[in-house]
């Protein structure tokens, strides 16, 4: 059965610092990593997808790695602001039959201050 | 462009009353469609999947059932809630070849 572990479960930082987000999951044999945002009491908004062939994602000030082997993903965010402020997910996906499962963690919350 | 719309964004119900909670999906034909809890304190759970009209796999046993009678219409429903069925729901569609997901707003459901 897949597990998601995220760490930390809640991190404060000044605005400005750059920072890292930790997900681990216990079976490599994964499809694809999706990285999710989730704004208080909203849905999710995804903001990076890894196959399972990448090493690393890019969006703006977003970097996301992969570690298949080791069942490690990283989410890089750059010179943090406080509109970053959010819950962030890491959730797996892996194929069954004609549909995909997503195994989520329990997320990491962001605080940015000024 | 596709969309995903859920409704309605907040409902507090009594326990014993029904349920029904309606997403539908826009821009898109045969979409995987999905339906989750996130409970206060824990992860997003999958409570249900569909891959077309009728079709339907519960992934935990539950009060909950669901039901596809659409192509983009995907409902959950109770006859009867409990209080443990309070949480947030969000419904998701898998995107292209059902690679990436991409969630409604959800429903804040609290039961009283």
């Amino acid at each position: 059965k897949q597990e998601v572990t995220q760490i930390p479960a809640a991190l404060s930082v000044p605005e400005g610092e750059n920072l890292v987000l930790n997900c681990s999951f216990t079976d490599s044999a994964i499809y694809n990593l999706q990285w999710f945002r989730q704004d208080p009491g909203k849905g999710l908004t995804s903001l990076l997808l890894i196959q399972s062939s990448q090493r690393e994602q890019t969006s703006g000030r977003l970097n996301a790695s992969l570690d298949k082997s080791s069942g490690r993903s990283t989410l890089y965010i750059a010179a943090s602001q406080p509109g970053d402020s959010a819950t962030y997910l890491c959730a797996v996906r892996n194929r069954t039959g004609t549909a995909s499962k997503l195994t989520f963690g329990t997320g990491t919350r962001l605080q940015v201050t000024l | 462009s596709q969309t995903i719309h859920q409704w309605p964004a907040t409902l507090v119900q009594p326990v014993g009353s029904p349920l029904s909670l309606e997403c539908t999906v826009e821009g898109t034909s045969n979409p995987n469609l999905y339906w989750y809890r996130q409970a206060a304190g824990r992860g997003l759970q999958l409570l249900f999947y569909s891959v077309g009209i009728g079709q339907i796999s519960s992934e935990v046993p539950q009060n909950l059932s669901a039901s596809r009678p659409q192509d983009r219409q995907f409902i959950l429903s109770s006859k009867k809630l409990l209080l443990s069925d309070s949480g947030f729901y969000l419904c998701a569609w898998g995107g292209w070849l059902d690679t990436e997901a991409f969630f409604g707003q959800g429903t804040r459901l609290t039961v009283v």
